[in-house]
């Protein structure tokens, strides 16, 4: 199947600095990705829609100036999250659908803020 | 609005016996189902889905889930347990469509499944 590469897989911050995280489709072009934040023995939860080249889509809830998204690419979307605090440590996982339909996901990262 | 309901938190199975994992949704529409699997700290597996046609899809690694229209019922199933199965599993359905092909999923919560050895 396709594949999505997530990058890093774990990061640890001190809190008030900012964390990059990257979402790649390796073998095929995504114009619309997904980002999900994971809490503990939860679900997804989505936070937004990434379409390249132009604003991302966020679900209510979620702070777009706190979960920055670029989608700067048709290969290439990323997650920033700013002055992170405690509160956003978490799971977070992106996702992507080539032409076939089903969505495939990203390894995760997990983000440890401390 | 889509939901997928998965009823059980936790099932737990004796390695050989055969498993199922339950998932019951709710669409307008056609529904598009998807399982996917989840290891500790990775990311989400597809296994399988079903647009169309036979209510038996086969999926990866011996999985296979059944559609079943009268009943919104899309339930994971696997001849033989192994302990390498263990691992949380999500349902999905199909959920808005986001431009240029791609389509949100909803999701249910996860059922966690221990094989026993």
């Amino acid at each position: 199947g396709a594949v999505v590469s997530q990058h890093p897989s774990r990061v640890i911050c001190k809190s008030g600095t900012s964390v990059k995280i990257e979402c790649r489709s390796l073998d095929f072009q995504a114009t619309t990705m997904f980002w999900y934040r994971q809490f503990p023995k939860q679900s997804l939860m989505l936070m937004a829609t990434s379409n390249e080249g132009s604003k991302a889509t966020y679900e209510q809830g979620v702070e777009k100036d706190k979960f920055l998204i670029n989608h700067a690419s048709l290969t290439l979307s990323t997650l920033t999250v700013t002055s992170a605090h405690p509160e956003d440590s978490s799971f977070y996982i992106c996702s992507a659908s080539p032409s076939t339909g089903e969505l495939f996901f990203g390894e995760g990262s997990r983000l440890t803020v401390l | 609005a889509q939901s997928v309901a998965q009823p059980e938190d936790q099932v737990n199975v004796a390695e050989g016996n055969p498993l199922t994992v339950k998932c019951t949704y709710s669409v307008s529409g056609n529904p598009y189902l998807f399982w996917y699997v989840q290891y500790p700290n990775r990311g989400l597996q597809f296994l399988l889905k079903y647009i169309t046609g036979d209510n038996l899809v086969k999926g990866s690694y011996g999985f296979e889930a059944e559609f079943n229209k009268s009943q919104t019922s899309f339930h994971l199933k696997k001849p033989s347990a192994l302990v390498s199965d263990s691992a949380l599993y999500f349902c999905a359905v199909r959920a808005t469509y986001s431009g240029a092909g791609s389509y949100q999923l909803t999701f249910g919560k996860g059922t966690k499944l221990s094989v026993i050895p």
